[in-house]
């Protein structure tokens, strides 16, 4: 059974970094193929994707934020951390990960409930 | 680069269909059959429904179907029914390995 789950802080200030974290299971970061993203939400709006690494430690960024983006994995853990500096009020999200696949796919076929993210003073 | 462009609703009554077009560009969904689509209930997190522009994952209903003509991806559901009322979102592969997603398309079951 694949899970994933989002932790971090709930509340950060402007200018602040933010360090994100997903917890999985179910699967290995290490298997060819397997990726994970992290895609975010603000409210009431549409989804965004972030970015994503990759069972062979590539990793890419949206090209609009990747100067503010860090992505990284411990395989050991099963964990995926993203951090985005210079945080904004305009980055108040749910930020979700997801399991990404990849090798002639593309597609994110399991996903985390989410963690809502305030950015306020 | 851009968001996929999606209707912001579309409706329909039980038992019709209805289709949701995702229209990109020729550096993302017109190069690539791997568009997506994403069922979103309010709270929830989104859920896979269609990937590669027409499989459907195990557990999904038939009545849910892809397609694609040059730059438009179509999402196609059958026998509307009322659980169908959410947001559905489309995402395709674009350039240098990023994945890009539509504006999401709000479907209201009359």
């Amino acid at each position: 059974q694949v899970t994933l789950r989002e932790s971090g802080p709930a509340l950060v200030k402007p200018t602040q970094t933010l360090t994100l974290t997903c917890t999985f299971s179910g699967f290995s970061l290490s298997t060819s193929g397997m990726c994970v993203s992290w895609i975010r939400q603000p409210p009431g709006k549409a989804l965004e994707w972030l970015a994503r690494i990759d069972w062979d430690d590539d990793e890419y960024y949206s090209t609009s934020l990747k100067t503010r983006l860090t992505i990284s994995k411990d395989t050991s853990k099963n964990q995926v951390v993203l951090t985005m500096t210079n945080m904004d009020p305009v980055d108040t999200a749910t930020y979700y990960c997801a399991r990404y696949r990849a090798l002639g796919a593309s597609y994110f076929d399991y996903w985390g409930q989410g963690t809502l993210v305030t950015v306020s003073s | 680069q851009s968001a996929l462009t999606q209707p912001a609703s579309v409706s329909g009554s039980p038992g019709q269909s209805i289709t949701i077009s995702c229209t990109g560009t020729s550096s993302d969904v017109g190069s690539y059959n791997l568009v997506s689509w994403y069922q979103q209930h309010p709270g929830k997190a989104p859920k896979l429904i269609i990937h590669e522009g027409s499989k459907r994952p195990s557990g999904v209903s038939n009545r849910f179907s892809g397609s694609k003509s040059g730059n438009t991806a179509s999402l196609t559901i059958s026998g509307l029914q009322a659980e169908d009322e959410a947001d559905y979102y489309c995402c395709s592969y674009a350039r240098s390995n990023t994945q890009l997603f539509g504006g999401g398309t709000k479907l209201t079951v009359l």
